[in-house]
């Protein structure tokens, strides 16, 4: 049974420059989640996909954001690249939707770490 | 606004003790609370789920316990171990956003 899986492990931008991250969530999820986790801090939320559509947003800029597939992988994009940006990148998945995780775990992948230069 | 506290940032204890790691919340509405684990540069594993309507969930030599109304857990490690060195975070569901709220961490060594 794979889990969440994120892609690339990691990455190394220039300021100004655009990027993306990928996900698939772990099977029989419909639901994803991306975080950021800059360096000694926990996780922050950033948006989360359901059914193809953005269904909640953290306070994060206009400059991120997200598309997910019918096959529910998705993706986050980050435009404009800031020095600020570098950080753990995390998808998380999960099972309904806006219940999130009301009643399972929620579960995450290993993360993409990018580097802003 | 919810926020999570978890004091210390870090802790260092000798191989085999028992020990506990405190979770603090402001916002007492929540749904459940989880607590993971992250080894250096990787991603979260969950290790306990508990509901708003439980006190306590227990696998294996951890066992976490919830009081909502006081907006405390904790996380208690029996006969730890060189392998339970990580970062141990808790989070908070409140289920008005979809999203965790989560704390930023307590840093465990076992030293052996």
């Amino acid at each position: 049974d794979a889990g969440v899986t994120q892609s690339p492990t990691h990455l190394i931008k220039t300021r100004g420059q655009q990027v993306t991250l990928r996900c698939s969530p772990k099977s029989g999820h419909d639901t994803v989640s991306w975080y950021q986790q800059a360096l000694g801090q926990g996780p922050q939320f950033i948006f989360q996909y359901y059914e193809e559509e953005e269904r909640q947003r953290g306070n994060f800029p206009d400059r991120f954001s997200g598309h997910q597939f019918p096959n529910y992988s998705s993706e986050l994009n980050v435009n404009a690249l800031l020095l600020g940006d570098s950080a753990l990148y995390l998808c998380a998945s999960s099972f309904g939707g806006g219940a999130g995780p009301l009643n399972s775990p929620l579960h995450f992948g290993n993360g993409t770490r990018l580097t802003v230069t | 606004k919810q926020e999570v506290t978890q004091i210390p940032a870090a802790l260092s204890v000798p191989e085999g003790e028992n020990l506990v790691l405190n979770c603090s919340f402001t916002d007492s509405a929540i749904y459940n609370l989880q607590w993971f684990r992250q080894d250096p540069g990787k991603g979260l594993t969950s290790l306990l789920l508990i509901q708003s309507s439980q006190r306590e969930q227990t696998s294996g030599r951890l066992n976490a316990s919830l009081d909502k109304s006081s907006g405390r857990s904790t996380l208690y490690i029996a006969a730890s171990q060189p392998g339970d060195s990580a970062t141990y975070l808790c989070a908070v569901y409140t289920g008005a956003n979809s999203k965790l709220t989560f704390g930023k961490g307590i840093t465990l060594s076992v030293r052996p």
